[in-house]
């Protein structure tokens, strides 16, 4: 079953724009731990945020803000005043926090953003 | 934090060859992963390289295609063998932390492209 949901698949906005990646996760653990991925067209994975089960505080880094809320199972990521450099595709990820499966990381299919100049 | 090196960085294969893709981290780790991305797609998982033992392979993934060494904890390799063009992907070794477990860390990335 997939564990990790990134319904869109492509997203365009024009530069300075605010734009919202959406991620929702079905976990049966109560301790797990949910990520953010970067992935610019050189390939590489650029980590941008880990956030764990216990703490719902949102997060601002810069342009970025996480909105974490465990009462829909979700993790947003919103870039504000986006530029052409954001262009990329974005990965939610959730690890869980069991023995069988320590570590391993599952990931959504990915939001391709593309920021228009 | 932990730095991930690969080897090599991309290449263009023959079918039917075989290729070894290193895997070399700059500290010590936990644990080891390898990732596949076929074109277009998400990150799966491959296996968990153990150090000193047999990988842990995920469904679909077996050894015969895809053997895993890890000496040490800090170097790990992947071989892709008797390659078809369906393997080509970006093949991803990744590491978890001593410190924090589970903050994952993640190479740049091998490019295969199977003829």
């Amino acid at each position: 079953a997939q564990k990790v949901t990134q319904a869109q698949t492509e997203i365009s906005v024009v530069e300075k724009e605010d734009v919202t990646l959406d991620c929702v996760y079905e976990t049966r653990d109560t301790t797990y731990y949910l990520f953010w991925y970067k992935q610019p067209p050189s390939g590489e994975l650029v980590f941008l945020i880990r956030r764990n089960s216990f703490d719902e505080q949102n997060e601002i880094s810069g342009r970025y803000s996480w909105n974490f809320q465990k009462s829909t199972s979700s993790f947003n990521f919103t870039i504000t005043a986006s530029q052409v450099v954001d262009s990329a595709v974005y990965f939610c990820a959730l690890s869980e926090d069991r023995g069988s499966t320590l570590g391993r990381l599952y990931f959504g299919r990915g939001t391709q953003l593309t920021v228009w100049p | 934090s932990a730095v991930i090196s690969q080897k090599p960085s991309r290449d263009i294969c023959q079918r039917g060859t075989s290729l070894t893709i290193q895997c070399q981290v700059d500290s010590q780790v936990t644990m080891m992963f390898w990732y596949r991305q076929q074109p277009g797609q998400s990150l799966t998982l491959i296996a968990t390289a153990n150090q000193g033992s047999e990988a842990t392979y995920e469904s679909g993934f077996v050894i015969d295609k895809f053997p895993i060494s890890r000496p040490n904890l800090t170097f790990s390799t992947l071989t892709v063998s008797n390659m078809s063009p369906e393997d080509s992907s970006i093949y991803l070794c990744s590491a978890l932390g001593v410190s924090s477990y589970n903050e994952q860390f993640f190479g740049p990335g091998t490019r295969l492209t199977v003829l």
